[in-house]
């Protein structure tokens, strides 16, 4: 089983609708997760981190953090050709490290 | 803020020869970077952290004789990959923990490296 899971996709969405991502992982004592985007070619960029039970909006982007069922999530709300790109959920494992998961690959058509 | 940076941003060399990646962390202090390698359509597999002023931890299965990482100064780390070989081509991507802010890690623009 992996610590970290994600549909790869492609995802595909209509521009203006809502993307929902999921991710589960595997350690029910990991505590933070974090959400980074990726476009194709490049370094991944930081879209926001949830610590805590429940949802956490920053903009667009809503993460949701369910502890008891081992997953997270994050929306983004109307969707733009720009936001195709690859999202890779990722938790924090002892002190310093990131455990990945493959990513899911959103496609948003006009 | 939080601006990494790396060099090169692409390199080939030949099988059998060195590359050394440089990461620098420009506007913070960074005791912690980290070392990712990604092979295409895959997720980023962590290959040592580099820890200011003592040697690196790698992870299972990384060689350490091969994957030589120094971490000199609160702003530089490097990864040099000895006798390269074709397998080892890959995107190499470093981030580092700003010390003074939380635990977000801010990575570097990554190094594509391929290996004839």
């Amino acid at each position: 089983q992996k610590e970290v899971e994600q549909n790869s996709g492609p995802l595909s969405v209509p521009e203006g609708a809502i993307a929902s991502l999921n991710c589960t992982y595997s350690d029910r004592g990991s505590q933070s997760f974090f959400w980074y985007r990726q476009y194709s070619g490049k370094s991944p960029e930081l879209i926001m981190f949830i610590y805590s039970n429940g949802d956490k909006e920053d903009g667009r982007f809503t993460a949701q953090l369910n502890k008891a069922s081992q997953y997270v999530s994050l929306l983004i709300r109307d969707s733009q050709p720009s936001d195709s790109a690859t999202y890779l959920c990722a938790r924090k494992s002892g002190y310093n490290k990131l455990i990945f998961g493959a990513g899911t690959r959103l496609a948003v058509h006009p | 803020g939080a601006v990494v940076s790396q060099h090169p941003s692409w390199v080939i060399c030949k099988s059998g020869t060195s590359v050394k990646i440089e990461c620098r962390s420009l506007d913070f202090q960074a005791t912690t970077m980290f070392w990712y390698r990604q092979f295409p359509k895959q997720s980023l597999m962590l290959m040592a952290t580099s820890n200011e002023g003592s040697k690196a931890t790698y992870e299972q299965g990384v060689e350490k004789d091969k994957f030589l990482i120094n971490h000199a100064s609160l702003t530089l780390s490097t990864l040099t990959v000895t006798s390269a070989h074709p397998e080892d081509s890959s995107f190499y991507i470093c981030s580092a923990r700003d010390q003074g802010v939380g635990f977000e890690q801010y990575f570097g623009p990554g190094t594509r490296l391929t290996v004839t």
